[in-house]
């Protein structure tokens, strides 16, 4: 039961920005850091940003996170044929006892 | 480098319990929480609970009813186990291990992941 929003599709050439958005609420993204994974075809999921912001080491830094309010954003910038994959968004969310909750997931293609 | 294996049962009758274990190599066990993650095919990720090395655990409101993991520090593994399994609970389960900040988590390494399919 995805509690975070994001759209179901997204895609650009080679070399261009892609945004991926993140809508929340005031339980999750609103009191949390939010978390992006990067899910290559038949792949675990990887982590790629944590902390709103912040890039585990080896992750491009065409790879960047932001967070505003109940929402969050992923950004590639540079897109390359090897960044098609699924993305995640995450955040642990206060409600009941606490659990983390993942977004919907958005499939990023490259044209 | 860290590295997380898992193994178990890949596929369950109806009512049925599953009963997956991580281990974890070339790290510390303690202070990180061990968590499940599952994906069904073709949808997205959900997350079951997870554990600590002391045992505290929490889970999923949605399947705590069912679900019971469980920590063996003496072999750095944990395990999960899913009761009265339906093919609702068909997916892809992944083992991952959780750093937890100021009461957020995020998972930085993950296991490969086991295929469990219910059929009658």
């Amino acid at each position: 039961q995805s509690v975070l929003t994001q759209p179901p599709s997204a895609s650009g050439t080679p070399g261009q920005r892609v945004t991926i958005s993140c809508s929340g609420s005031s339980s999750n993204i609103g009191s949390n850091t939010v978390n992006w994974y990067q899910q290559l075809p038949g792949t675990a999921p990887k982590l790629l940003i944590y902390s709103n912001n912040q890039r585990p080491s080896g992750v491009p830094d065409r790879f960047s996170g932001s967070k505003s309010g109940t929402s969050a954003s992923l950004a590639i910038s540079g897109l390359q044929s090897e960044d098609e994959a699924d993305y995640y968004c995450a955040a642990w969310d206060d409600s009941l006892n606490g659990l983390y909750v993942f977004g919907t997931g958005t499939k990023v293609t490259v044209l | 480098q860290v590295q997380l294996q898992q193994w178990g049962a890949g596929l369950l009758k109806p009512s049925e319990t599953l009963s997956l274990t991580c281990a974890v190599y070339g790290g510390s066990f303690s202070g990180y929480y061990w968590s499940w993650i599952r994906q069904p095919p073709g949808k997205g990720l959900e997350w079951i609970g997870e554990i600590n090395h002391s045992g505290s655990t929490n889970y999923n409101p949605s399947l705590k009813s069912r679900v019971t993991i469980s920590v063996d520090t003496s072999k750095n593994q944990f395990s999960l186990k899913l009761s009265s399994v339906t093919a609702a609970d068909t997916a892809v389960y992944y083992c991952a291990r959780a750093i937890a900040v100021a009461g957020t988590r995020h998972m930085d390494v993950w296991g490969k992941g086991t295929t469990v399919t219910v059929s009658s």
